[in-house]
């Protein structure tokens, strides 16, 4: 079955320092998105990647964070100039869209890249 | 602005009995919910997704229902494992260009053998 698959599982940095998360979504899929889960806090909206631009992001999505689909499979969270807020699980996730059969928004979740700022 | 609660926060139940988890929220304007599963340090398994004309789907020994207008929606697991025990949350879509997930702060679920 096809599965969203994340990289690293645990990044440990040092604060400022600049971490890229990567991650390769269910390959026919055509919505992207990253989410953050600070431990004993809910899961919370990043950002949504469409068409190879960015279609919504939150607050917390400040100009420390970007995301890129460098190539057709990969799609990455650069943040630039890390802070001790940051450490949190970050999750990629995709859906398919109105092309593909089937409940076509449902969103399929990676494992997740457990980020420790030091 | 959407906001998802689910009671309750934590439940322990014997192995066996059936069990209902609930998820609310504020603004019924939304365009599919979906329950996922997460086990401890792990990622979102998707258990699922209910669109907002429906008004239930099923899944093995998960159902899950949905009222739009009351703005809740139920989790009923049947015959409850214990390898069901994990943290189950509720997380509303509103649609539009991006289809972003509002999530719930999640039901930790313990099934005692």
């Amino acid at each position: 079955e096809p599965e969203v698959t994340q990289t690293p599982s645990h990044q440990v940095t040092q604060m400022g320092q600049e971490v890229i998360l990567r991650c390769v979504p269910i390959s026919n899929h055509l919505y992207f998105y990253w989410y953050r889960q600070i431990l004993g806090q809910k899961v919370e909206f990043l950002v949504s990647f469409y068409n190879n631009e960015i279609s919504e992001k939150s607050e917390i999505f400040d100009d420390q964070f970007s995301v890129e689909r460098p190539d057709g499979s990969n799609f990455t969270l650069k943040i630039r100039s890390t802070k001790l807020e940051d450490s949190a699980m970050y999750f990629c996730a995709s859906s398919g869209g109105p092309i593909v059969e089937g409940p076509s928004y449902e969103q399929y979740f990676g494992p997740g890249t457990r980020l420790t700022v030091t | 602005k959407q906001e998802v609660t689910q009671i309750p926060a934590a439940l322990s139940v014997p192995e066996g009995e059936n069990l209902v988890l609930n998820c609310s929220f504020t603004d019924s304007a939304i365009y599919n919910l979906q329950w996922f599963r997460q086990d401890p340090g792990k990622g979102l398994t998707s258990l699922l997704l209910i669109q907002s004309s429906q008004r239930e789907q099923t899944s093995g020994r998960l159902n899950a229902s949905l009222d739009k207008s009351s703005g809740r929606s139920t989790l009923y697991i049947a015959a409850s494992q214990p390898g069901d025990s994990a943290t189950y949350l509720c997380a509303v879509s509103l649609g539009g260009a991006t289809n972003k997930l509002i999530f719930g702060t999640g039901t930790l679920l313990a099934v005692q053998p």
